[in-house]
């Protein structure tokens, strides 16, 4: 079984829907990320979480919000989609520590039409 | 100037040959770097991490040079199997150790 799961694998919605992308690990980590990836613009970092409750901003927060509320799961959601808001969608996770790896999901791709 | 840059390529190679790629960073007191690997369409894995003396892991040999602010990737004895988006990651400084990617740099290994 993978170690970070993310649900769904694949999302079509319209401009004005709410969406939750859902992000699960099993590895015991503190630490989780939401990116998201666009051609050329490489991973940009939406938030992340250290701890249950606990939520901080990344680069690219606006239109967006995030629940953790248990270790294992975080959870992102578009109050409100918009179109430029389709993305390749990764969660990750990490212990805490300079020199870790991070550890990905498998991604969502979202379209919003 | 970006945190993290990298040349998005392609570099296109014949199978056999050695390539290398640079990834230069702005903040000189980031703590730590690696190398991922993304196949097309699927999560980044880790290839490396890059230690200030350098490190070796059979045909991939990455290294840090914190004078100029770069780090490196050289895959030797290219494979069809190496063609992938390669990754740069910086943690950047401070207690929070929030890693930045760069944009990637994409290698197309041909027969």
């Amino acid at each position: 079984d993978a170690d970070v799961t993310q649900t769904p694998r694949n999302r079509i919605t319209k401009t004005g829907k709410r969406i939750m992308l859902e992000c699960s690990q099993t590895k015991g980590h503190d630490r989780m990320y939401w990116y998201r990836q666009d051609p050329g613009l490489g991973l940009r970092l939406i938030y992340y979480s250290f701890d249950v409750k606990d939520i901080n901003k990344g680069e690219i927060s606006d239109g967006y919000s995030v629940s953790r509320q248990a270790q294992a799961k975080f959870s992102l959601s578009l109050e409100s989609a918009i179109p430029n808001q389709t993305a390749l969608y990764f969660c990750a996770t990490r212990e805490a520590g300079a020199g870790v790896e991070q550890f990905f999901g498998p991604g969502t791709r979202l379209t919003v039409l | 100037r970006k945190e993290v840059e990298q040349d998005p390529g392609p570099f296109n190679v014949p199978e056999g040959a050695t390539v290398a790629f640079n990834c230069t960073y702005s903040n000189s007191a980031s703590q730590s770097f690696f190398w991922y690997r993304q196949d097309c369409r699927k999560e980044p894995k880790l290839l490396m991490s890059v230690y200030s003396s350098g490190n070796e892991d059979g045909r991939f040999t990455a290294q840090l040079n914190r004078a100029s602010q770069y780090i490196s990737l050289l895959i030797r004895d290219s494979k069809l199997s190496d063609s992938a988006t390669y990754l740069c990651v910086v943690i950047r400084p401070g207690g929070s150790y929030i890693p930045t990617f760069g944009r990637g740099t994409s290698l197309i290994v041909h027969p």
